[in-house]
C-alpha cells in the first residue's frame, strides 16, 4: 500500500523551514527520500535505515520513527533550488525489496 | 562513473504501434527496476531484475508489456499495441543489493506519447 505524505503542497519564502511527513500502514524497514523537478527524474536525497543510521544529504535532515511507521524530512533555510516534488519510498518487505512511493509533496520556494 | 542511462528520451508513436525502451544501469549494480510515472503521481513499480532474473512483476504490467535483461547488464522494456493510456514517463533505476540499504538511482526517464 502506498505511503501517505503530508502536506500535499507547500509554498515557502527563501530562508524559511519546512517539514514533510511520510506515513506507512506497514512496518518500515527503511525510508528513501527523493526530489523531482518538473520534467526530470527523481533524484536520491537520503535514506534512513532501521536503527537510526542516516545516509545522504548535507543540508537536509530527516527522522525515522519505526514505532509510528513515520518519517519526516526537514528542510531548513530553504533555497530556491529546493523547489520540486518530494517523494518518500518504502520497501515492501525488508530493506532489499522494491520501493513503493508516496503520494508526493509539492514544494515551491519563492523570493 | 556514469549514472543510469535511458534511450530514447522521448518517443511519439501512433496507437497500435510497438515501442521499445533501453536502459543501461550503473555498471556494478545487480538490480534493475522499471517504473512508470504519470503527471502528478509518484513512480509506480512495474518490474525488477536481479542480474538476469526477473524477480517481480506488477499487476500493472499487462500482457502487452515485456521486459528483459538478457545478460544481467542492460534491459529493454517493450510495449506492444500501444494505447493512449500508455502515455507516461518510463523510469529505469538500478541499485547494488547489499549496499547502503539498497539505494535506488533513477535514470532520466523515457517519455512516451501515444497519439
Amino acid at each position: 500500500q502506498q505511503p501517505v505524505q503530508s502536506p500535499q503542497a507547500v509554498i515557502l519564502r527563501e530562508g524559511e523551514d519546512a517539514v514533510i511527513n511520510c506515513s506507512s500502514s506497514k512496518a518500515l524497514y527503511s525510508v528513501h527520500w527523493y526530489r523531482q523537478k518538473h520534467g526530470e527524474a527523481p533524484v536520491f536525497l537520503m535514506i534512513l535505515l532501521k536503527g537510526g543510521e542516516q545516509k545522504g544529504h548535507e543540508k537536509i535532515s530527516a527522522s525515522f520513527n519505526e514505532k509510528k511507521q513515520q518519517s519526516s524530512l526537514y528542510l531548513t533555510a530553504s533555497q530556491l533550488s529546493y523547489s520540486g516534488t518530494y517523494f518518500c519510498g518504502t520497501p515492501d518487505t525488508g530493506t532489499a525489496s522494491k520501493l513503493t512511493f508516496g503520494t508526493g509533496t509539492r514544494l515551491q520556494v519563492t523570493l | 562513473d556514469t549514472g543510469v542511462s535511458q534511450d530514447p528520451r522521448h518517443k511519439i508513436t501512433k496507437r497500435g504501434q510497438n515501442v521499445t525502451f533501453r536502459c543501461d544501469p550503473i555498471s556494478e549494480h545487480n538490480r534493475l527496476y522499471w517504473y512508470r510515472q504519470t503527471l502528478g503521481q509518484g513512480p509506480e513499480f512495474l518490474t525488477y531484475f536481479q542480474n538476469e532474473a526477473q524477480l517481480e512483476k506488477s499487476r500493472l504490467l499487462s500482457d502487452r508489456f515485456s521486459a528483459e535483461r538478457p545478460k544481467g547488464s542492460f534491459s529493454t522494456l517493450e510495449i506492444q499495441r500501444t494505447e493512449q493510456g500508455d502515455s507516461a514517463m518510463y523510469l529505469c533505476a538500478s541499485s547494488l543489493l547489499g549496499s547502503s540499504g539498497n539505494t535506488i538511482y533513477f535514470g532520466e526517464g523515457s517519455w512516451l506519447t501515444v497519439v
